[in-house]
């Protein structure tokens, strides 16, 4: 079976520091990755896509970026995080060719002080 | 108007009551919809998909409404377990299947003993 591990669970950071967030996918090959984020009374967000390795798509700009180094493995990051950046971030997983199904991991809880 | 709406409740509920969500969205042209559940500080969780003819899951209904553009979701005989935020998801209709789906902000639910 396919298992999503996320972490950390949560994440207290001051501004201007760097962020990484890393989401593994385990039991599926060429998996669609994707990380949202959730801020409070909002909806989710999605931020990055990847199809496959090295393949990132961006869904709104902003001060993160993602990358894919392996199939199954995908990284959120920041050079400077901001108070903004605050929220619960999401990874998720879904088979090729099937968007619409999400299996997301547990999330990160990310408080920029 | 936005792409996906929901009346962001919370609706309070006693056990065993039925009770009704209704979600709007915008694009006509959209042709996946779905429910997530989402409990509080946890990760979403696709509860069902919602087809054209409507769709039943034990005491889960959802259905569709082309011509008004909306879905539902109503659960009948409510238990404690099922409180929780429930997510309007509606699929964008453009090529691909990556990265284009909507997620409403949810409607909580509270049921109460």
């Amino acid at each position: 079976s396919q298992t999503i591990h996320q972490w950390p669970a949560t994440l207290v950071q001051p501004v201007g520091s760097p962020l990484s967030l890393e989401c593994t996918v385990e039991g599926t090959s060429n998996p669609n990755l994707y990380w949202y984020r959730q801020a409070a009374g909002r909806g989710l967000q999605l931020l990055f896509y990847s199809v496959g390795i090295g393949q990132i798509s961006s869904e709104v700009p902003q001060n993160l970026s993602a990358s894919r180094p392996q199939d199954r493995q995908f990284i959120l990051s920041s050079k400077k995080l901001l108070l903004s950046d605050s929220g619960f971030y999401l990874c998720a997983w879904s088979f090729r060719g099937a968007g619409e199904k999400l299996f997301f991991g547990s999330g990160t809880q990310l408080s920029v002080l | 108007r936005k792409e996906v709406e929901q009346d962001p409740g919370p609706f309070n509920v006693p056990e065993g009551a039925t009770v009704a969500f209704n979600c709007t969205y915008s694009n006509s042209a959209s042709q996946s919809f779905f429910w997530y559940r989402q409990d509080c500080r946890k990760e979403p969780k696709l509860l069902m998909s919602v087809y054209s003819s409507g769709n039943e899951d034990g005491r889960f209904t959802a259905q569709l409404n082309r011509a008004s553009q909306y879905i539902s979701l109503l659960i009948r005989d409510s238990k404690l377990s099922d409180s929780a935020t429930y997510l309007c998801v509606v699929k964008r209709d453009y090529g691909g299947s990556q990265g284009n789906l909507i997620f409403g902000k949810g409607t909580k639910l509270s049921v109460k003993p």
